[in-house]
């Protein structure tokens, strides 16, 4: 089964400056989601990104989709201490059993204050 | 809306004891899915119900692993009987749609000794 694969596995960053992790996946996809996940909580949804889709932004987030080489990124702009969290890309499929959402192991980022 | 409700929060139980985990999604989700998240191996799907219909459970480990919804606001996922590599946190997670963002419960910490 495909499955995206987070780059890297963990960042530390100072406060202000700029985050970036990568995504990379093996096969055809339908969507592209990004999920932030705070020690001891569940999910929750940052962004999707569609097939056609080059790239989108939600606020101080920027996500780019590079199909033909199967990969994504997660910008995050002006970090903030609150941002500290496990960062997941998840990848859906384009053919049967395109229902499943397959996680990465995901990006541990530290922004320091 | 409370967003999707899990419980118990924690689990502590023995080996061989039956667990039984509740999960309420959010109203007017069509799709309910089970995961486990553990350090080795991250998130895995376990079942996908779609309209309370067990869609594909392929992903649950053993018989000893259960799951029903008995109607579109509730869901169980029973284990029994319960091994310590079951130690893991177990998430529910709802969507409107196929293929659409999930929300996901906080999760309960299940330990077996």
């Amino acid at each position: 089964s495909q499955q995206g694969e987070e780059d890297p596995q963990a960042l530390s960053i100072q406060e202000g400056e700029n985050a970036t992790m990568n995504c990379s996946y093996k096969t055809s996809i339908n969507n592209l989601q990004w999920y932030r996940q705070n020690s001891g909580r569940g999910l929750v949804h940052l962004i999707l990104i569609r097939s056609n889709e080059r790239e989108k932004h939600s606020g101080r987030l920027r996500v780019t989709l590079d199909t033909s080489k199967k990969s994504s990124s997660l910008l995050i702009t002006a970090s903030r201490a609150a941002d500290t969290a496990s960062y997941f890309c998840a990848t859906d499929g384009s053919g049967a059993g395109s229902y499943q959402l397959t996680f990465g192991k995901g990006t541990k980022l530290s922004v320091i204050p | 809306d409370a967003g999707v409700i899990q419980s118990p929060r924690h689990e502590v139980t023995e080996m061989g004891q039956e667990v039984t985990l509740r999960c309420k999604p959010i109203s007017g989700h069509n799709s309910l899915f089970w995961y486990r998240q553990t350090m080795m191996r991250g998130l895995e799907l376990l079942i996908y119900f779609n309209n309370n219909v067990p869609i594909d459970d392929s992903g649950m480990p053993e018989d000893r692993f259960s799951a029903k919804m008995p109607n579109a606001s509730f869901s169980t996922l029973k284990i029994q009987p319960s091994e310590p590599r079951d130690s893991a946190v177990y998430f529910c997670a709802s969507s409107f749609r196929i293929n659409e963002k999930l929300f996901f419960g906080s999760g309960t910490q299940l330990s077996v000794l």
